[in-house]
Protein backbone atom coordinates (compact mmCIF):
# COMPACT_ATOMS: atom_id res chain seq x y z
CA UNK A 1 0.00 0.00 0.00
CA UNK A 2 1.18 3.64 -0.02
CA UNK A 3 1.85 6.09 2.90
CA UNK A 4 2.12 9.33 2.38
CA UNK A 5 2.01 12.19 5.31
CA UNK A 6 2.14 15.92 5.46
CA UNK A 7 1.97 18.07 8.23
CA UNK A 8 -1.63 19.48 8.59
CA UNK A 9 -1.25 22.92 9.03
CA UNK A 10 1.40 25.89 9.00
CA UNK A 11 1.83 29.26 9.49
CA UNK A 12 3.64 31.98 7.83
CA UNK A 13 4.50 35.43 7.51
CA UNK A 14 3.58 37.67 4.21
CA UNK A 15 7.30 37.84 2.51
CA UNK A 16 8.68 34.99 4.68
CA UNK A 17 9.73 31.56 3.02
CA UNK A 18 7.89 28.49 4.23
CA UNK A 19 8.80 24.55 3.78
CA UNK A 20 6.05 22.09 3.45
CA UNK A 21 7.56 18.72 3.97
CA UNK A 22 6.09 15.40 2.59
CA UNK A 23 6.91 11.66 3.30
CA UNK A 24 5.66 8.46 1.66
CA UNK A 25 6.69 4.92 1.75
CA UNK A 26 5.33 3.16 -1.43
CA UNK A 27 6.06 0.82 -4.24
CA UNK A 28 6.39 1.40 -7.82
CA UNK A 29 7.43 4.98 -7.30
CA UNK A 30 7.24 6.98 -10.81
CA UNK A 31 7.34 11.00 -9.66
CA UNK A 32 5.94 12.96 -7.11
CA UNK A 33 3.60 16.12 -7.43
CA UNK A 34 2.64 19.05 -5.85
CA UNK A 35 -0.65 20.93 -6.25
CA UNK A 36 -1.86 24.04 -4.90
CA UNK A 37 -5.96 24.17 -4.08
CA UNK A 38 -7.48 26.80 -2.97
CA UNK A 39 -10.90 26.41 -0.78
CA UNK A 40 -13.83 25.86 -3.21
CA UNK A 41 -11.69 24.94 -5.86
CA UNK A 42 -10.43 22.02 -8.26
CA UNK A 43 -6.21 21.39 -7.20
CA UNK A 44 -3.84 23.27 -9.40
CA UNK A 45 -0.73 21.64 -10.75
CA UNK A 46 2.84 22.96 -9.14
CA UNK A 47 5.72 21.03 -9.95
CA UNK A 48 7.26 17.14 -10.52
CA UNK A 49 9.65 15.33 -9.58
CA UNK A 50 10.85 11.96 -10.52
CA UNK A 51 14.81 12.22 -10.01
CA UNK A 52 16.45 13.43 -6.95
CA UNK A 53 17.42 17.39 -6.46
CA UNK A 54 15.65 20.21 -6.71
CA UNK A 55 13.31 21.78 -8.88
CA UNK A 56 12.95 25.50 -9.18
CA UNK A 57 10.03 27.25 -10.78
CA UNK A 58 9.72 30.66 -9.45
CA UNK A 59 8.92 31.12 -6.20
CA UNK A 60 8.29 27.84 -5.59
CA UNK A 61 10.95 24.70 -5.50
CA UNK A 62 10.30 21.63 -4.87
CA UNK A 63 12.98 18.37 -3.53
CA UNK A 64 12.64 14.70 -3.80
CA UNK A 65 15.10 12.36 -2.32
CA UNK A 66 14.22 8.99 -3.41
CA UNK A 67 16.46 7.04 -0.45
CA UNK A 68 14.88 8.64 1.61
CA UNK A 69 11.10 8.47 0.46
CA UNK A 70 11.02 12.56 1.34
CA UNK A 71 10.17 15.82 -0.31
CA UNK A 72 9.21 19.36 0.09
CA UNK A 73 7.68 22.54 -1.39
CA UNK A 74 9.51 25.38 -0.57
CA UNK A 75 7.67 28.88 -1.21
CA UNK A 76 9.10 32.05 -1.20
CA UNK A 77 8.07 36.00 -0.80
CA UNK A 78 4.98 34.56 0.45
CA UNK A 79 1.93 36.47 -0.63
CA UNK A 80 -1.11 36.75 0.70
CA UNK A 81 -2.64 34.70 -2.17
CA UNK A 82 -0.44 31.27 -1.56
CA UNK A 83 -2.84 30.90 1.65
CA UNK A 84 -4.55 28.05 0.51
CA UNK A 85 -3.60 23.81 1.04
CA UNK A 86 -0.65 22.25 -0.74
CA UNK A 87 -0.92 18.81 -1.47
CA UNK A 88 1.54 16.18 -2.43
CA UNK A 89 0.86 13.08 -4.45
CA UNK A 90 3.21 10.45 -5.21
CA UNK A 91 2.52 8.69 -8.78
CA UNK A 92 2.62 4.53 -9.31
CA UNK A 93 3.50 2.97 -12.02
CA UNK A 94 3.60 -0.69 -13.00
CA UNK A 95 3.77 -1.15 -17.23
CA UNK A 96 1.27 1.33 -18.86
CA UNK A 97 -1.00 1.22 -15.51
CA UNK A 98 -0.32 4.33 -13.24
CA UNK A 99 -2.38 5.85 -10.28
CA UNK A 100 -1.64 9.24 -8.28
CA UNK A 101 -2.30 8.76 -4.75
CA UNK A 102 -2.59 12.35 -2.98
CA UNK A 103 -1.55 13.13 1.13
CA UNK A 104 -4.12 15.52 3.11
CA UNK A 105 -2.83 17.90 2.42
CA UNK A 106 -1.18 20.84 4.19
CA UNK A 107 -3.34 24.01 4.77
CA UNK A 108 -1.03 27.28 4.65
CA UNK A 109 -2.41 30.73 6.14
CA UNK A 110 -0.17 33.38 5.12
CA UNK A 111 -0.38 36.21 8.15
CA UNK A 112 0.42 40.14 8.08
CA UNK B 1 -4.94 22.36 -26.12
CA UNK B 2 -6.94 20.00 -23.72
CA UNK B 3 -9.84 20.84 -21.74
CA UNK B 4 -11.69 18.83 -19.07
CA UNK B 5 -15.63 19.38 -18.57
CA UNK B 6 -17.22 17.95 -15.69
CA UNK B 7 -20.67 18.51 -14.80
CA UNK B 8 -22.97 19.55 -12.72
CA UNK B 9 -21.05 22.25 -10.98
CA UNK B 10 -23.48 21.53 -7.97
CA UNK B 11 -25.84 18.85 -7.13
CA UNK B 12 -28.34 18.58 -4.43
CA UNK B 13 -29.72 14.97 -4.21
CA UNK B 14 -31.83 12.97 -1.35
CA UNK B 15 -30.56 9.61 0.17
CA UNK B 16 -31.50 6.50 -1.94
CA UNK B 17 -31.97 8.36 -5.21
CA UNK B 18 -29.36 7.64 -8.39
CA UNK B 19 -26.14 9.49 -9.51
CA UNK B 20 -24.45 10.46 -12.20
CA UNK B 21 -21.96 12.60 -12.83
CA UNK B 22 -20.56 13.19 -16.42
CA UNK B 23 -16.75 13.87 -17.44
CA UNK B 24 -15.15 14.61 -21.01
CA UNK B 25 -11.96 15.72 -22.13
CA UNK B 26 -11.09 17.75 -25.18
CA UNK B 27 -7.75 17.95 -27.25
CA UNK B 28 -6.03 14.26 -26.61
CA UNK B 29 -6.13 11.05 -27.22
CA UNK B 30 -6.20 7.71 -24.71
CA UNK B 31 -5.85 9.77 -21.49
CA UNK B 32 -5.98 8.07 -18.14
CA UNK B 33 -8.67 9.08 -16.43
CA UNK B 34 -9.40 9.51 -12.77
CA UNK B 35 -12.51 10.30 -10.32
CA UNK B 36 -11.47 11.37 -7.05
CA UNK B 37 -13.53 12.53 -4.05
CA UNK B 38 -12.57 14.65 -1.17
CA UNK B 39 -15.01 15.31 1.71
CA UNK B 40 -14.91 18.53 3.42
CA UNK B 41 -11.77 19.45 4.91
CA UNK B 42 -10.24 16.15 4.06
CA UNK B 43 -7.18 14.75 1.68
CA UNK B 44 -8.76 13.68 -2.38
CA UNK B 45 -9.15 10.27 -1.86
CA UNK B 46 -8.52 7.93 -5.01
CA UNK B 47 -12.18 6.21 -6.19
CA UNK B 48 -11.59 4.88 -9.69
CA UNK B 49 -9.04 5.12 -12.53
CA UNK B 50 -9.30 3.99 -16.10
CA UNK B 51 -6.78 3.45 -18.71
CA UNK B 52 -9.05 2.64 -21.64
CA UNK B 53 -12.55 2.10 -22.90
CA UNK B 54 -14.07 -0.80 -20.24
CA UNK B 55 -10.47 -0.92 -18.18
CA UNK B 56 -11.48 0.44 -14.83
CA UNK B 57 -10.05 -0.05 -11.44
CA UNK B 58 -11.50 0.48 -8.18
CA UNK B 59 -9.81 1.67 -5.23
CA UNK B 60 -12.07 1.88 -2.54
CA UNK B 61 -15.12 -0.63 -2.31
CA UNK B 62 -18.83 1.42 -1.97
CA UNK B 63 -22.00 2.67 -3.85
CA UNK B 64 -20.39 4.11 -6.47
CA UNK B 65 -19.38 2.54 -9.93
CA UNK B 66 -17.43 4.17 -12.80
CA UNK B 67 -17.82 3.75 -16.61
CA UNK B 68 -15.92 4.43 -19.55
CA UNK B 69 -17.75 4.25 -22.83
CA UNK B 70 -15.91 6.31 -24.61
CA UNK B 71 -12.04 7.30 -25.08
CA UNK B 72 -12.64 10.62 -23.59
CA UNK B 73 -15.75 10.27 -21.77
CA UNK B 74 -15.68 8.76 -17.62
CA UNK B 75 -18.97 8.90 -15.68
CA UNK B 76 -19.26 8.20 -11.76
CA UNK B 77 -22.51 6.49 -11.03
CA UNK B 78 -24.64 5.20 -8.16
CA UNK B 79 -27.66 3.14 -7.87
CA UNK B 80 -28.46 4.72 -4.56
CA UNK B 81 -26.60 7.98 -2.75
CA UNK B 82 -25.76 7.72 1.09
CA UNK B 83 -25.48 10.35 3.40
CA UNK B 84 -21.64 9.84 3.41
CA UNK B 85 -21.02 10.27 -0.51
CA UNK B 86 -21.36 14.07 0.02
CA UNK B 87 -18.16 15.15 -1.18
CA UNK B 88 -16.24 17.11 -3.58
CA UNK B 89 -16.09 14.64 -6.91
CA UNK B 90 -13.17 15.56 -9.06
CA UNK B 91 -12.36 14.25 -12.01
CA UNK B 92 -8.71 14.35 -13.45
CA UNK B 93 -7.02 13.04 -16.87
CA UNK B 94 -3.35 12.35 -17.57
CA UNK B 95 -1.50 11.43 -20.46
CA UNK B 96 -0.71 7.98 -20.58
CA UNK B 97 2.79 7.27 -19.34
CA UNK B 98 5.55 4.52 -18.93
CA UNK B 99 8.58 4.16 -16.75
CA UNK B 100 10.60 7.96 -17.58
CA UNK B 101 11.13 11.24 -16.48
CA UNK B 102 8.22 12.62 -18.61
CA UNK B 103 6.70 15.10 -16.22
CA UNK B 104 2.32 14.52 -16.74
CA UNK B 105 0.54 15.54 -14.17
CA UNK B 106 -3.29 15.29 -13.63
CA UNK B 107 -5.33 18.04 -14.84
CA UNK B 108 -8.66 18.60 -12.92
CA UNK B 109 -12.03 19.51 -13.60
CA UNK B 110 -13.82 21.98 -11.47
CA UNK B 111 -15.38 19.40 -9.34
CA UNK B 112 -19.00 19.12 -8.59
CA UNK B 113 -20.08 19.38 -5.55
CA UNK B 114 -22.34 16.93 -4.06
CA UNK B 115 -24.85 17.54 -1.17
CA UNK B 116 -26.90 14.08 -0.11
CA UNK B 117 -29.66 15.09 2.46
Amino acid sequence: GQNIDQPTEMTATEGAIVQINCTYQTSGFNGLFWYQQHAGEAPTFLSYNVLDGLEEKGRFSSFLSRSKGYSYLLLKELQMKDSASYLCAVRLASGGYQKVTFGTGTKLQVIP
Amino acid sequence: SQTIHQWPATLVQPVGSPLSLECTVEGTSNPNLYWYRQAAGRGLQLLFYSVGIGQISSEVPQNLSASRPQDRQFILSSKKLLLSDSGFYLCAWSVLVWQGTNNSPLHFGNGTRLTVT
